[in-house]
């Protein structure tokens, strides 16, 4: 079947505009999750859905990022008032429940320049 | 917090040779563990897990895991890497927690080369 679909896979902007990055998940998937992965790092959890509600946005860095997953399927990570440093591949995975595997997606290479 | 270690940055190995994928973390409870591949251009995907019973997991591709609770290690073995094998490869770590596990953590990866 189908996997987790992200676009755009690549996104250049400047420093200051705003950014929407989108998530489909694998059908039927209730969890999903977003992950930033820098240059050299693993990724690193940002934030958590159980359907349509956001049960865990422990790892978003500021108040510039924020998500939402409003019918439960297609997520949308958004930055605010981008900056270099946010610079980094976008993860996201979806899993059928919290307690299953995470499938990722391709990611999404965001440049801000 | 947990954290997650891998030893070694990038590897660099011949056709045939065995390898070994260091991974040791930082928390002393019940842990579920696994290790993630990334080939180039593709996204990551499970190479295998650990979640309970039998200490040496198998994955996919010939590979396989050992799960040593007393050295907090998750090491990832291969007895003979082919030149496909090379990729990204990352160990990470959740813990069960009342509402199910908590989030992934990840090392910051291991970079095979194979030469053929």
């Amino acid at each position: 079947g189908a996997g987790v679909s992200q676009t755009p896979s690549n996104k250049v902007t400047e420093k200051g505009k705003y950014v929407e990055l989108r998530c489909d998940p694998i059908s039927g998937h209730t969890a999903l999750y977003w992950y930033r992965q820098s240059l050299g790092q693993g990724p690193e959890f940002l934030i958590y859905f159980q359907g349509t509600g956001a049960a865990d946005d422990s790892g978003l860095p500021n108040d510039r990022f924020f998500a939402v997953r409003p019918e439960g399927s297609v997520s949308t990570l958004k930055i605010q008032r981008t900056e270099r440093g946010d610079s980094a591949v976008y993860l996201c995975a979806s899993s059928r429940d919290r307690q299953e595997t995470q499938y990722f997606g391709p990611g999404t290479r965001l440049l801000v320049l | 917090a947990q954290s997650v270690s891998q030893h070694n940055h990038h590897v660099i190995l011949s056709e045939a040779a065995s390898l070994e994928l260091g991974c040791n973390y930082s928390y002393g409870g019940t842990v579920n563990l696994f290790w993630y591949v990334q080939y180039p251009g593709q996204h990551l995907q499970l190479l295998l897990k650990y979640f309970s019973g039998d200490p040496l997991v198998k994955g996919i591709k010939g590979f396989e895991a050992e799960f040593i609770k007393s050295k907090f290690s998750f090491n990832l073995r291969k007895p003979s890497v082919q030149w496909s094998d090379t990729a990204e490869y990352f160990c990470a770590v959740n813990r069960p927690m009342n509402s199910g596990y908590s989030t992934l953590t990840f090392g910051k990866g291991t970079m095979l080369l194979v030469s053929p």
